[in-house]
């Protein structure tokens, strides 16, 4: 089946420090990735998506590539801030829209001044 | 860009009593919504898929008959949770996928909390 694995967190970081955030999935065929964020409180935002091999998705300086021949999809940011502070969702799409989404357990990123 | 709304926010009940949250997707078309929820600390969990105009679909483990989801058109999915109980407070949410689907992605709503005492 299909299934996203996250590293586990909690990851603390001082600002402007680089962040990875690794993330390998088990698909059929190819899937969208996509990272979402979640502050605190609030709902899920799509962070940056990708649906084919090689693509790199980007937004607000964070960036994923996605790579087929290590089913991976790590998040990055070269120089974090406190405002980043948020839980990380890595999550996979295997079909069209009208199928669910398969999400990590998430990584909770907090970053301190 | 596509926008889904839930009402309320959050909520605070009394067990024993049934609470409806309400899932719009405000400048599209919805075929599809589904309803995850979120403990804690913890990843969101399926609980079921919704079709306009047919009854739900839910993931195993999830009561139909405490999670009542109604899909009756291509704006609006609800959600009530019947005889709430304590256990039941959580984080709910919703997302929305375009009719078209060529989106590939679903758009989520805000979420719902829920407090039950």
């Amino acid at each position: 089946g299909n299934s996203v694995t996250q590293m586990e967190g909690p990851v603390t970081l001082s600002e402007e420090a680089f962040l990875t955030i690794n993330c390998t999935y088990t698909a059929t065929g190819y899937p969208s990735l996509f990272w979402y964020v979640q502050y605190p409180g609030e709902g899920l935002q799509l962070l940056l998506k990708a649906t084919k091999a090689d693509d790199k998705g980007s937004n607000k300086g964070f960036e994923a590539t996605y790579r087929k021949e290590t089913t991976s999809f790590h998040l990055e940011k070269g120089s974090v801030q406190v405002s980043d502070s948020a839980v990380y969702f890595c999550a996979l799409l295997r079909y069209s829209g009208n199928t669910p989404l398969v999400f990590g357990k998430g990584t909770r990123l907090s970053v301190i001044a | 860009g596509a926008v889904v709304s839930q009402h309320p926010s959050w909520v605070i009940c009394k067990s024993g009593t049934s609470v409806k949250i309400e899932c719009r997707s405000l400048d599209f078309q919805a075929t599809t919504m589904f309803w995850y929820r979120q403990f804690p600390k913890q990843s969101l969990m399926l609980m079921a898929t919704s079709n306009e105009g047919s009854k739900a679909t839910y993931e195993q483990g999830v009561e139909k008959d405490k999670f009542l989801i109604n899909h009756a058109s291509l704006t609006l999915s609800t959600l009530t949770v019947t005889s709430a109980h304590p256990e039941d407070s959580s984080f709910y949410i919703c997302s929305a996928s375009p009719r078209a689907g060529a989106l590939n992605e679903q758009f989520f709503g805000p979420g719902t909390r829920l407090t039950v005492l």
